[in-house]
């Protein structure tokens, strides 16, 4: 079964300091994946997706991720963190092997930024 | 820029209450699903439309919970009866046609059984 884990339920970085979350997946196809970004009380916003072409994936807000099969990750980062990046963040992996595509998400990264 | 509508916001109930929540998807877009994410988790899918035809429900309380998309366009997730446990936030989301297209959540509904 595909899944998703996210390491580190909170993380906290200072303003201007690197934003690194990660995501590992399991997949027994080749994966898409995203990653969303929630604000308190909203829906879900979608940052950057990979579905299989350029490894590393730019997205909005200055957010980027790379896909790297070797370590079955796909990590999200930011260089330099603004306080309006606080949130939470989702990583997904969308179900190929079903031929359902649904979403199956990790269970969120809250960000933190100090000013 | 076109968005997935939901109402209401926030729902507040008692249990055995019956509850409904409703979606309107974007324009044109043919695959509709309802999340249910339980506070401090990642949203689990309950239910994906294509068009009209449920694609899957397999996470779907049937005992429970209903879901229908009569015309393919906008939908309604009921709950009769409600229970404690079904306090949560409804998402609903939608995609152009499944696959690799991405899926725009709405802001979702916020229920709270008491």
């Amino acid at each position: 079964a595909q899944s998703v884990t996210q390491l580190g339920s909170h993380v906290s970085v200072s303003e201007g300091a690197l934003v690194l979350l990660r995501c590992n997946y399991s997949s027994s196809v080749p994966p898409y994946l995203f990653w969303y970004v929630q604000y308190p009380n909203q829906g879900l916003q979608l940052l950057l997706k990979y579905t299989s072409a350029a490894t590393l994936v730019k997205g909005i807000n200055g957010f980027e991720a790379e896909f790297k099969k070797s370590e079955t990750s796909f990590h999200l980062t930011k260089p330099s963190a603004h306080m309006s990046d606080a949130a939470e963040y989702f990583c997904a992996v969308s179900d190929r092997k079903t031929g359902t595509y649904k979403y199956i998400f990790g269970t969120g990264t809250r960000l933190k930024v100090l000013a | 820029e076109a968005e997935v509508a939901q109402s209401p916001r926030y729902k507040i109930t008692e249990k055995s209450q019956a509850v409904a929540f409703w979606c309107d998807p974007i324009s044109g877009h043919a695959t509709l699903y309802w999340y249910r994410q339980i506070l401090g988790q990642g949203p689990e899918l309950l239910v994906q439309f294509q068009d009209e035809s449920v694609v899957d429900d397999s996470q779907l309380p049937k005992d429970r919970f209903s879901a229908e998309r009569l015309k393919g366009v906008d939908s309604t997730l009921k709950i009769q009866p409600a229970e404690l446990g079904d306090s949560a936030m409804y998402l609903c989301a939608s995609s152009l046609r499944g696959d690799a297209d991405t899926q725009y959540f709405g802001p979702g509904t916020r229920l709270t059984v008491l």
